[in-house]
């Protein structure tokens, strides 16, 4: 079993819909929790960081089950510019991350 | 704002070569990555570096090598290259505060033929 799943998708979503997607992992211990966006041939970048409490940036929101252990990303009223592949991450301590290979988001007009 | 620069955003090299990837950060971070990132496999770990001169293997350090001999400077060295190296190469950078993501350069990506 891989250390974080993801379902590679493609979503595809139509413009202004909502649209979730989860990551599970496997280490119980995990300290912190994150979501990347990931356009086509570029670096991922920080979208943002889950809290135990769950919290929301804007349209995102994010959410951590620690008792089923995944997170979740939800995006409200999707914009064409959402368009990218969204990378689960999780910190079990020290230093590393640990990655899921990525779910695949298009948003069609 | 955080900047992490690679040196190369696309290289192609022949095998056999001893290839050099630079990256460099400007925020006077202590932790330094190198990632190698294929299709449906996410982003593996090669090395890291929470120190000057300080290495920790990640998950595939086989035939690659590191060099910290500055803190804002992290190289990835790969020994002799091989077809099985190509890939997107992206190095990151991470001050330490917990809930703060790592922030990534451009990525290099590297052909070996």
């Amino acid at each position: 079993r891989k250390e974080v799943e993801q379902d590679p998708g493609p979503f595809n979503v139509p413009e202004g819909a909502t649209v979730a997607f989860n990551c599970t992992y496997s280490n119980s211990a995990s300290q912190s929790f994150f979501w990347y966006r990931q356009d086509c041939r570029k670096e991922p970048k920080l979208l943002m960081s889950v809290y135990s409490s769950g919290n929301e940036d804007g349209r995102f929101t994010a959410q951590l089950n620690r008792a089923s252990q995944y997170i979740s990303l939800l995006i409200r009223d999707s914009k064409l510019s959402d368009s990218a592949t969204y990378l689960c991450v999780v910190k079990p301590g020290g230093y590393q991350l640990i990655w899921g290979a990525g779910t695949k988001l298009i948003i069609k007009p | 704002d955080v900047k992490v620069t690679q040196s190369s955003r696309y290289l192609v090299k022949r095998t056999g070569e001893k290839v050099f990837l630079e990256c460099v950060q400007d925020m006077d971070h202590e932790n330094m990555f190198w990632y190698r990132q294929d299709p449906g496999l996410g982003l593996r770990l090669i090395y890291f570096s929470y120190d000057v001169k300080m290495k920790e293997k990640g998950d595939i350090p086989e035939g690659y090598s590191v060099s910290r001999e500055k803190k804002e400077r992290f190289s990835l060295i790969l020994e002799s290259a091989s077809t099985n190296q190509t890939s997107m190469y992206l190095c990151a950078s991470h001050g330490g505060a917990a809930l703060y993501g790592y922030t990534f350069g451009s990525g290099t990506r590297l052909t070996v033929v």
